[in-house]
């Protein structure tokens, strides 16, 4: 069965740095672009980044262009995120998703929460 | 980026009850529309993709419809476990944006 397993939130002060990763298994990680989501505590989802299947195309929200980097390592089915000058905005719980090629996210992490505090 | 509007924003229905939420996309996304539900301290679940299409696993009371501008999600009989905060998202082009989301609640 697919799963998909988010690591690395954690606290982390205004400016600091902090990666993510997610552990894909039960499908053909390679074949699958993927992608970043995120949830303010109360709020709705914000898409945040999506990597193409062989990581030739990245694209990103505006909220986190020329800070966040999408990365992928398909030898290691594991997608990350790469976040520096992290502000407080940027709390949130991250989820990775697998994209459906039809279209969607069919299948999502259970997510990591990252808070940006001092 | 393509702006997606809800509505309503929320509302209390009874089990049993058909309910219809819209979703409004700001420029013509064709059918590049999928739904989601999510529950309290839970990942988002994929409903409904390419604006009608029923993701497999999914209970057929779900539909959607809609393409361009305005699409609609349906419940036919809402079930206990059917309440829950909904959300459309466009992927017809970057960024990928979602819509406010709708909560539904008990009466």
């Amino acid at each position: 069965q697919v799963q998909l397993v988010e690591s690395g939130g954690g606290v982390v002060q205004p400016g600091g740095s902090l990666r993510l990763s997610c552990a894909a298994s039960g499908f053909t990680f390679s074949s699958y672009g993927m992608h970043w989501v995120r949830q303010a505590p109360g709020k709705g989802l914000e898409w945040v980044a999506f990597i193409r299947y062989d990581g030739s195309n990245k694209y990103y929200a505006d909220s986190v262009k020329g800070r966040f980097t999408i990365s992928r390592d398909n030898s290691k089915n594991t997608l990350y995120l790469q976040m520096n000058s992290l502000r407080a905005e940027d709390t949130a719980v991250y989820y990775c998703a697998k994209d459906k090629a039809q279209g969607g996210l069919d299948y999502w992490g259970q997510g990591t929460l990252v808070t940006v505090s001092s | 980026a393509i702006r997606m509007t809800q509505s309503p924003s929320s509302f209390s229905a009874s089990t049993g009850d058909r309910v219809t939420i819209t979703c409004r996309a700001s420029q013509g996304i064709s059918s590049y529309l999928a739904w989601y539900q999510q529950k309290p301290g839970k990942a988002p679940k994929l409903l409904i993709y390419a604006a009608s299409t029923l993701q497999s696993g999914v209970p057929s009371r779900f539909s959607g419809s809609g393409s361009g501008t305005d699409f609609t999600l349906t419940i036919s009989c809402l079930q206990s476990e059917d309440f829950a905060t909904y959300y459309c998202q466009q992927y017809y082009s970057y960024p990928v944006t979602f819509g406010p989301g709708t909560k539904v609640d008990i009466k």
